[in-house]
């Protein structure tokens, strides 16, 4: 079946280091790629897509290329912020065997940004 | 867009209860999504409503769990004879249909089984 695989955290970075969380997928189907993040005490909130293969979802300096040749589709920021600290969750979206969709998450990896 | 709403917050029971959760989605989404995370874990995915139609059940959701969407509009998720496993947070998302869109996730309901 359908599967996400995200690197282990905590993952604890200076401000303005280099964040790269890596993400790899496993899907029957062509499936959409999402990046969601967890802000403390907050609920779930999409960080960006892309649904088709080179595709490049970004926001807030986020970015993520969907890389269908390595089934991946890893997360990096250039210059992280103390704000920036939440948990991060890959995503994939296909259709399920009953032709609906569903939607998988990786066990998710914490950011700790220091000051 | 008042977002996605859950009730109640937080359940606690005694092992062999039944619990019922509601889940709001906001108004213009006629899809829905149930999943249950527990903790140092992604969600997982349980159901999936187009309107009222339930399209998607996880082969993990065992056949104490059932979903309703009678019109289309609010959902709830019971569970039949809880056990401690059951133990976790209940989250719903809605999202709109026709492509491929961003799931709005609610608070989620911390269910306790003691």
């Amino acid at each position: 079946g359908d599967s996400v695989t995200q690197m282990e955290g905590p993952v604890t970075l200076s401000e303005e280091a280099f964040l790269t969380i890596n993400c790899t997928y496993t899907a029957t189907g062509y499936p959409s790629l999402f990046w969601y993040v967890q802000y403390p005490g907050e609920g779930l909130q999409l960080l960006l897509k892309a649904t088709k293969a080179d595709d490049k979802g970004s926001n807030k300096g986020f970015e993520a290329t969907y890389r269908k040749e390595t089934t991946s589709f890893h997360l990096e920021k250039g210059s992280v912020q103390v704000s920036d600290s939440a948990v991060y969750f890959c995503a994939l979206s296909d259709l399920g065997d009953t032709g609906g969709f569903k939607t998988i998450f990786g066990a998710g990896t914490r950011l700790f940004v220091k000051a | 867009d008042t977002g996605v709403s859950q009730d109640p917050r937080h359940k606690i029971t005694k092992r062999g209860q039944n619990v019922t959760f509601r889940c709001d989605p906001i108004s213009e989404h006629n899809r829905l999504y149930w999943y249950r995370q527990t903790l140092g874990q992604g969600p997982e995915f349980l159901t999936y409503f187009q309107n009222e139609a339930q399209l998607e059940k996880s082969r993990l959701l065992s056949d104490r769990f059932s979903a309703e969407r009678p019109k289309g509009s609010f959902s709830t998720l019971e569970i039949q004879r809880t056990e401690q496993g059951d133990s976790a947070m209940y989250l719903c998302a809605s999202s709109r249909s026709g492509g491929v869109y961003e799931q709005y996730f609610g608070p989620g309901t911390r269910l306790t089984v003691t």
